[in-house]
């Protein structure tokens, strides 16, 4: 059975950072494609960021260009988004995704339940 | 990046088909097959239905099926059923500065 299980969500300041971190099973981890996606509670999703199979390319919403980095350990079959400076508009649940195929593309085949991030003074 | 825009509502009948509309431009859908669907319920993660405008995930019923034409995906349901009753969004690629771009989401109700 294929699982995602984020955590590393937490309250932290404007301008704090923050370590996202997703641990995958029930699959082979370096096939696939992961991707983060985020949701402020009663808006719509926002994707954020992605990683194609092998760390080798990855991809950033303009919203957090310069300031997230995606990342993902194979050998561990954990995904990681590091958040620096992170801002108001940041507040929101974090969902891991699984990507149909090794390549980034749109297609989130699998989620995990999220982990909630708040910024807030 | 806009979003792309969903209405923000629909309903139907038991039984009934309803289609959800997702316009983009020619930057996004018009430009490539990469548009997906997605449904979530309240307080859960989202679930994928559609990918790759028309392409169904093993496990998720024939009832709903994908369409494009020109900078407008579509989702239809058919054959209506209570728990399809759910937030609904469209997902596609884009070759604007944010690569993957999300509707606003449509609220289905089944009457």
């Amino acid at each position: 059975e294929v699982q995602l299980a984020e955590s590393g969500g937490s309250v932290v300041r404007p301008g704090g950072s923050l370590r996202l971190s997703c641990v995958a099973s029930g699959f082979r981890f370096d096939d696939y494609a992961m991707a983060w996606v985020r949701q402020v509670p009663g808006k719509r999703l926002e994707w954020v960021s992605d990683v194609n199979w092998n760390g080798g390319s990855t991809g950033y919403a303009d919203s957090v260009k310069g300031r997230f980095t995606i990342s993902r350990d194979n050998a561990k079959s954990v995904l990681y988004l590091q958040m620096n400076n992170l801002r108001a508009e940041d507040t929101a649940r974090y969902f891991c995704a699984r990507v149909i195929g090794g390549s980034e593309l749109p297609n989130y085949e699998y989620w995990g339940q999220g982990t909630l991030v708040s910024v807030s003074s | 990046q806009s979003a792309l825009a969903q209405p923000a509502s629909v309903s139907g009948s038991p039984g009934q088909s309803i289609t959800i509309s997702c316009t983009g431009s020619s930057s996004d859908i018009g430009a490539y097959n990469y548009v997906s669907w997605y449904v979530q319920y309240a307080g859960k993660a989202p679930n994928l239905l559609i990918y790759e405008i028309n392409k169904r995930p093993s496990g998720v019923s024939s009832r709903f099926s994908g369409s494009k034409s020109g900078n407008t995906a579509s989702l239809t349901i058919s054959g209506l059923q209570a728990e399809d009753e759910a937030d609904y969004y469209c997902c596609s690629y884009s070759s604007g500065n944010t690569e993957k771009v999300f509707g606003g989401g449509t609220r289905l109700t089944v009457l």
